[in-house]
């Protein structure tokens, strides 16, 4: 198994522009998170899909990050615009529902100029 | 409202000697708790858990305990090794109502010295 797929690994942008981060879970695994992880906040959960159904967005900025599963093996958040707070290391994790034990992928390291 | 709090953001240990890394929560309805580590450019990985019910857990060099009266965990590593230096996460859930969803800490930095 190849694990949480995520691209790109680095993305460096200007503020202003659209930025899309994938996400591929491991097969089988029906829930599928979005954290962001800055210095200040630790690892802060922004989004999650329980069967590719939004369950909770509470951790969501702002209205300018969107996230979507359109099936059981991708996901994408979208930032847009951008700005050079949105500057971090975002990962996406999988797992079982009602399960715990995580699988992170790689992480995308954003950084919007 | 940082519900999950790692109020040392670095340790330094030698070799050999025990790491204790520490973590305080403040929400009630938490009731399982873990611990993730972390690499650089790599994502958390799952490392060790427990339970509410529990008041310690053990695997090998990895202890967790719990204390629920004063809303405190902490991993005891020993004895310390130089690949144990990472960045260590406590992380929280609320089994009944919460999901699966995992409330992280903000991480405490590991350094194994020789």
């Amino acid at each position: 198994d190849a694990g949480v797929i995520q691209s790109p690994r680095h993305e460096v942008t200007e503020m202003g522009q659209e930025v899309t981060l994938r996400c591929k879970p491991i097969s089988g695994h029906n829930s599928l998170f979005w954290y962001r992880q800055t210095m200040m906040r630790g690892l802060e959960l922004l989004i999650y899909f329980n069967n590719n159904v939004p369950i909770d967005d509470s951790g969501m900025p702002e209205d300018r990050f969107s996230a979507k599963m359109p099936n059981a093996s991708f996901s994408t958040l979208k930032i847009q615009p951008s700005e050079p707070r949105d500057s971090a290391v975002y990962f996406c994790a999988s797992t079982m529902t009602a399960t715990y034990g995580y699988t992170f992928g790689s992480g995308t390291r954003l950084t919007v100029v | 409202d940082q519900q999950v709090k790692q109020n040392s953001p670095s340790l330094s240990v030698q070799e050999g000697r025990i790491s204790i890394l520490n973590c305080d929560y403040t929400n009630s309805m938490f009731d399982y708790f873990l611990w993730y580590k972390k690499y650089p450019a790599e994502g958390p990985t799952f490392l060790i858990s427990i339970s509410s019910i529990k008041d310690k857990n053990e695997d090998g060099r990895f202890t967790v305990f719990l204390n629920k009266s004063a809303k405190h965990l902490s991993l005891h590593i020993v004895p310390s090794q130089p690949g144990d230096s990472a960045v260590y996460f406590c992380a929280a859930s609320a089994l009944t109502g919460g999901g699966n969803k995992l409330t992280f800490g903000t991480g405490t930095q590991l350094k194994v010295e020789l």
